[in-house]
């Protein structure tokens, strides 16, 4: 997984209640990124983030914030949960920017709102 | 507007057949295309990427292909093994004047089964 952790790697939790997953990078690439992964709607992006401290809104931003206060951490925050934010989430790198450089992803994080 | 697709959701081939993952996608500003690997319970997996100035391009067992004229993208898999059997989606970057050329589109993915 290209030196990329997530964790945790599966959480359950309760409408209305915070949530903050991690990711984590070994590889020093400056843009990070925030998906979550939904049957039949594929991969849509969260947040991203272009260097410490500088990041992004995605196309489903709405309940979700992130902060990257180091090269190597990407945290994803979900200020309230809802039931709509139970997903899979991908962490993904890059060391360029996606016109010139693939992204490689985590291994996932299984979120369930209940 | 925007859009990645596929033709088929699902493909079955034998083991030791070529299979061929097809994706169509609308917009001609596209400039960047990538195949990724899924199975099941893991992070898609990077095969192969190729730009719009390209038609074709060979890995190891996987060859992409390029047609801008009709706007489709495949990917040939030869000699597919069991091993192969996952989700298999294209993603397209579109080049953006302004610098904001963050966003890949992802398709919803191919299910290949390899049977024995």
């Amino acid at each position: 997984d290209a030196g990329i952790t997530q964790s945790p790697r599966h959480k359950v939790t309760e409408t209305g209640t915070p949530v903050t997953l991690r990711c984590h990078q070994t590889e020093n690439h400056r843009y990070m990124y925030w998906y979550r992964q939904d049957p039949g709607h594929g991969l849509r992006l969260i947040h991203y983030s272009y260097g410490v401290k500088d990041t992004d809104k995605g196309e489903v931003s709405d309940g979700y914030s992130v902060s990257r206060s180091k090269t190597e951490d990407f945290l994803l925050t979900l200020e309230s949960a809802t039931s709509s934010q139970t997903s899979v989430y991908f962490c993904a790198i890059s060391r360029e920017g996606p016109s010139t450089d693939t992204q490689y992803f985590g291994p996932g994080t299984r979120l369930t709102v209940l | 507007g925007e859009s990645v697709g596929l033709h088929l959701p699902t493909l079955s081939v034998q083991e030791g057949d070529n299979s061929i993952i097809n994706c169509a996608y609308s917009n001609s500003a596209s400039d960047y295309f990538i195949w990724y690997k899924q199975e099941s319970g893991k992070g898609p997996q990077f095969i192969i990427d190729i730009r719009s100035n390209m038609d074709k391009r060979q890995g190891q067992r996987v060859t992409v292909l390029l047609n801008k004229t009709v706007k489709h993208l495949s990917l040939q898999i030869a000699a597919t093994q069991p091993g192969d059997s996952a989700v298999y989606f294209c993603a397209e970057n579109i080049d953006r004047s302004g610098g904001s050329n963050y966003k890949l589109t992802f398709g919803k993915g191919t299910l290949l089964t390899v049977n024995p």
